[in-house]
């Protein structure tokens, strides 16, 4: 099983700033089959980010990732007031995992 | 625009079966070729994937709880179902139906079910 590490834990920002988050893979992963989701309290996950890179209809363009084989990252580049929430990466190899999520609080 | 919903008892009791069902409208099972899963969210913690079933009948399933799962589609009523037997208070958490498998989209809102006495 592929495990997934997120970093940090807490990540804490003003609105305005930048924000990345880190997400690494126990062993390689395709990128093809790298996404990233945003939570909210008492919300379903939402998709942001499949392919390592593509943005799912509707994410706006602030939103992005990067990355390939073991590391990859989900990038905010100047973060909103509703963009403070949990953020998971999750992979899907011969099994899918989900990392232990960033949340992203204000400052 | 698909949309799913989850159903079933929010109360088990311990040692036994959790039974969810999840209705798709907006498109039919059949026709995407999609797999449909479940995960769940125990509260306050991550992101379990628990399985998920290709609408053909083809499955695959957390290692760590598959002696205990099984998914099931019934096309005619454009629905999928998760059965988790042998339950304890560990099993209590939001239980999501899903279409997908990378990415996951889109999601149900959830349902939390409760194992307790």
């Amino acid at each position: 099983e592929i495990v997934l590490t997120q970093s940090p834990g807490t990540l804490s920002l003003s609105p305005g700033e930048r924000a990345t988050l880190s997400c690494r893979a126990s062993q390689s992963v395709s990128s093809y089959y790298l996404a990233w989701y945003q939570q909210k309290p008492g919300q379903a996950p939402r998709l942001l980010i499949y392919g390592a890179s593509s943005r799912a209809t509707g994410i706006p363009d602030r939103f992005s990732g990067s990355g390939s084989g073991t590391d990859f990252a989900l990038t905010i580049s100047r973060l909103e007031p509703e963009d403070f929430a949990v953020y998971y990466c999750q992979q899907f190899g011969n099994s899918l995992t989900f990392g232990g999520g960033t949340k992203v609080e204000i400052k | 625009q698909l949309q799913l919903q989850e159903s079933g008892p929010r109360l088990v009791k311990p040692s036994e079966t959790l039974s969810l069902t999840c209705t798709v409208s907006g498109g039919s099972i059949s026709k995407n070729s999609y797999y449909w899963g479940w995960i769940r969210q125990p509260p306050g913690k991550g992101l379990e994937w628990i399985g998920s079933m290709y609408y053909s009948g083809s499955t695959h399933s957390n290692p760590s709880l598959k002696s205990r799962v099984t998914i099931s589609v019934d096309t005619s009523k454009n629905q999928f179902s998760l059965k988790l037997t042998s339950v304890t208070a560990a099993d209590t958490a939001v239980y999501f139906c899903c279409q997908g498998d990378s990415p996951v989209d889109p999601w149900g809102q959830g349902t939390l079910v409760t194992v307790s006495s």
